[in-house]
């Protein structure tokens, strides 16, 4: 089993929609979890940290459930600009990142 | 506010042949990062430094070399390079405070043939 592990996707949405996307993560100890996003050949960059009691920014929101190590991310009324892939990153003793969920947002 | 900086951005080697590419940090980050990225496997660490002359093997050390003789620099070199080693690099650092966010340079694409 993978230590972070993230549907893939491609998700494809229209423009205006609510999409959301899990994150599995292995290691219960577990202290920090983050949200990248990553653009077309570009470097990843932070989207937001992800608190115990859940957080917002805007049209996202991350939350934590830590009894079923997962964290999540939702998108809300989905932009075009949003197209990107979105990493999950986990930190215990160590970072580590998933693969990636693949976000298509069309009109 | 430069960041994060890689040179080269695009390289193509030949086999066997060496290379090393420079990350530097003006942001003064005590951590420092090599990434490598290959397709649906995420980003994997290859060799990490937590301070200036330190440096510490990752999870896909094999035929990388790294050195941090300057706080702002962090050096992976390839001795020998591998078809396998065709890739997109990636340098972040990180400070001892704040959030914990990780800031990357732009990435360095490398292709050994």
């Amino acid at each position: 089993r993978k230590e972070v592990e993230q549907d893939p996707g491609p998700f494809n949405v229209p423009e205006g929609a609510t999409v959301a996307f899990n994150c599995t993560y292995s290691n219960s100890a577990s202290q920090s979890f983050f949200w990248y996003r990553q653009d077309c050949r570009k470097e990843p960059k932070l989207l937001m940290s992800v608190y115990s009691s859940g957080n917002e920014d805007g049209r996202f929101t991350a939350q934590l459930n830590r009894a079923s190590q997962y964290i999540s991310l939702l998108i809300r009324d989905s932009k075009l600009s949003d197209s990107a892939t979105y990493l999950c990153v986990v930190y215990g003793n160590k970072l580590v990142f998933g693969a990636g969920t693949i976000l298509r947002v069309k009109s | 506010n430069a960041g994060v900086t890689q040179t080269p951005k695009f390289r193509v080697l030949k086999t066997g042949q060496s290379m090393t590419l420079l990350c530097a940090q003006d942001m003064n980050h005590e951590y420092m990062y090599w990434y490598r990225q290959d397709p649906g496997m995420g980003l994997r660490l290859i060799h990490y430094s937590v301070g200036e002359g330190t440096t510490a093997k990752g999870e896909v050390p094999d035929g990388y070399n790294v050195s941090r003789l300057k706080k702002q620099n962090f050096l992976l070199g390839l001795e020998s390079a591998a078809p396998s080693q065709t890739s997109v690099y990636f340098c972040a650092s990180r400070g001892l405070a704040g959030t914990g966010e990780l800031f990357f340079g732009e990435g360095s694409r490398l292709t050994v043939l």
